[in-house]
């Protein structure tokens, strides 16, 4: 199976800041990533699919790069709405695995 | 509006089964794949199974492989998962997922998870 492995697992943040988040593939997936952003007891919410294309709605602010094995998410000027888990996932196996999570918090 | 409503969820014993339901409204449910995501408490997500728009293809965690199956009825807009043989490790919070999916050379590819249910929770305990 594909193991997706994020960087960092937390990560503290002030609002305006860009933010990066990593994820590696342990094998390649050319650019059948996508990002999910999850609020406590919420169920997740799409926000990048194909490893670049944003989701219709989702703000501006949020990009996606990467292709192979190594992933970005970047949120180029924090929000108050934007601390949350952030999840990984790929679908280029039919084992479509997610990342163990990347959680968000105010600094 | 487009939704996914899934039941079902309960307190079962350890070895005992369940049903869960995800009801599809306000899109072709049959033009779409679905996938069952479960997340147990304070955990991450995990992905559970997928079925093809068309249920000719099903694909699932070797977590589950053999203890559950899904399904889905395209006429009455409902996928299901069938739980048997719980375990503790079980336990979580079950969503439904909606795939748009796409075509590449007449073969059917699934893609992503673009709309959610807000889960059902399934709790194996003695």
């Amino acid at each position: 199976d594909i193991q997706m492995t994020q960087s960092p697992s937390s990560l503290s943040a002030s609002v305006g800041d860009r933010v990066t988040i990593t994820c590696r593939a342990s094998q390649s997936i050319s650019g059948s990533l996508n990002w999910y952003q999850q609020k406590p007891r919420k169920a997740p919410k799409l926000l990048i699919y194909a490893a670049s294309s944003l989701r219709s709605g989702v703000p501006s602010r949020f990009s996606g790069s990467g292709s192979g094995t190594d992933f970005t998410l970047t949120i180029s000027s924090l929000q108050p709405e934007d601390f949350a888990t952030y999840y990984c996932q790929q679908s280029y196996s039919t084992q479509y695995t997610f990342g163990q999570g990347t959680k968000l918090e105010i600094k | 509006q487009v939704q996914l409503v899934e039941s079902g969820g309960g307190v079962v014993q350890p070895g005992r089964s369940l049903r869960l339901s995800c009801a599809a409204s306000g899109f072709t449910f049959s033009a779409y794949g679905m996938h069952w995501v479960r997340q147990a408490p304070g955990k991450g997500l995990e992905w559970v199974a997928v079925i093809w728009y068309d249920g000719s293809n099903k694909y699932y965690a070797d977590s589950v492989k053999g203890r559950f199956t899904i399904s889905r009825d395209n006429s009455k807009n409902t996928l299901y998962l069938q739980v048997n043989s719980l375990r503790a490790e079980d336990t979580a919070v079950y969503y439904c997922a909606r795939d748009p999916g796409h075509y590449d050379s007449s073969v059917y590819y699934s893609d992503y998870m673009d709309v959610w249910g807000k889960g059902t929770t399934v709790t194996v305990s003695s």
